[in-house]
């Protein structure tokens, strides 16, 4: 099976744009998840989205969106875009059992800079 | 709310010795799941190993091993035989189950990075 991944690889933003990050789960996983890296922060958790509707969401501003198309493709968009927004950002999918994600495969990540 | 800390942010190991990552959580549930994850250089997050709460035995991946202590709510990764290609940032990770609606919880550490000295 392929695995998960993620486009664009790399991008340069500035300040006050948008940019919308696009993932492709393994076939037949139905749940994707989104995080932030950032060498301060970590790993935080933007939100999940399963069946085209999100399920769980973190502690990010309204600027921070996504979607779920019914291929189960996602797609995250950061709107107004801030310099704090630089990070790497991962996309992960889950199989489920009993609609309950265990084991999260990730993909290679897009690493935003804004300037 | 849980929490995930780990508190080597950097270590080092000779290649072929053993090395220990230490993580502790807090939680009030009982029924969770524990994760280790890699980050190697080149960025890919991958599985290294898992152990689910209501299992006393501690789980094993060839050279990786966990020590889970959940009345001291730790868990901690063993590399046996380390090698040049364990070189990477681990993630220690908290996972809530048993919720009902599908929302859960999956809590990431700040990492540690580990180097596998020649």
């Amino acid at each position: 099976k392929a695995g998960v991944t993620q486009t664009p690889r790399y991008l340069i933003k500035t300040r006050g744009q948008q940019v919308t990050l696009s993932c492709s789960p393994i076939s037949g996983h139905r749940s994707v998840s989104w995080y932030q890296q950032t060498p301060g922060q970590g790993l935080q958790f933007l939100f999940e989205y399963f069946s085209e509707t999100q399920r769980n969401k973190g502690n990010f501003p309204g600027r921070f969106s996504g979607r779920q198309f019914s291929n189960s493709r996602s797609e995250m968009n950061v709107s107004t875009l801030e310099l704090g927004d630089s990070a790497l950002y991962l996309c992960a999918s889950s199989s489920l059992k009993d609609r309950i994600i265990y084991e999260q495969y990730f993909g290679p990540g897009t690493r935003l800079t804004v300037t | 709310a849980q929490t995930v800390t780990q508190s080597q942010p950097e270590m080092s190991v000779q290649e072929a010795e053993t090395v220990t990552l230490s993580c502790t959580y807090d939680t009030s549930e009982s029924n969770y799941y524990l994760f280790w994850y890699k980050q190697p250089p080149s960025r890919q997050m991958i599985l290294v190993i898992r152990q689910e709460a209501y299992k006393q035995q501690n789980a094993t991946e060839n050279r990786f091993s966990v020590n889970f202590q959940k009345a001291a709510k730790s868990f901690s990764l063993k590399i046996s035989d380390s090698q040049l290609g364990d070189t990477a940032m681990y993630f220690c990770a908290f996972m809530k189950t048993g919720l009902a609606s599908g929302t859960y919880k999956y809590i990431f550490g700040t990492g540690t990075r580990l180097k596998v000295l020649a």
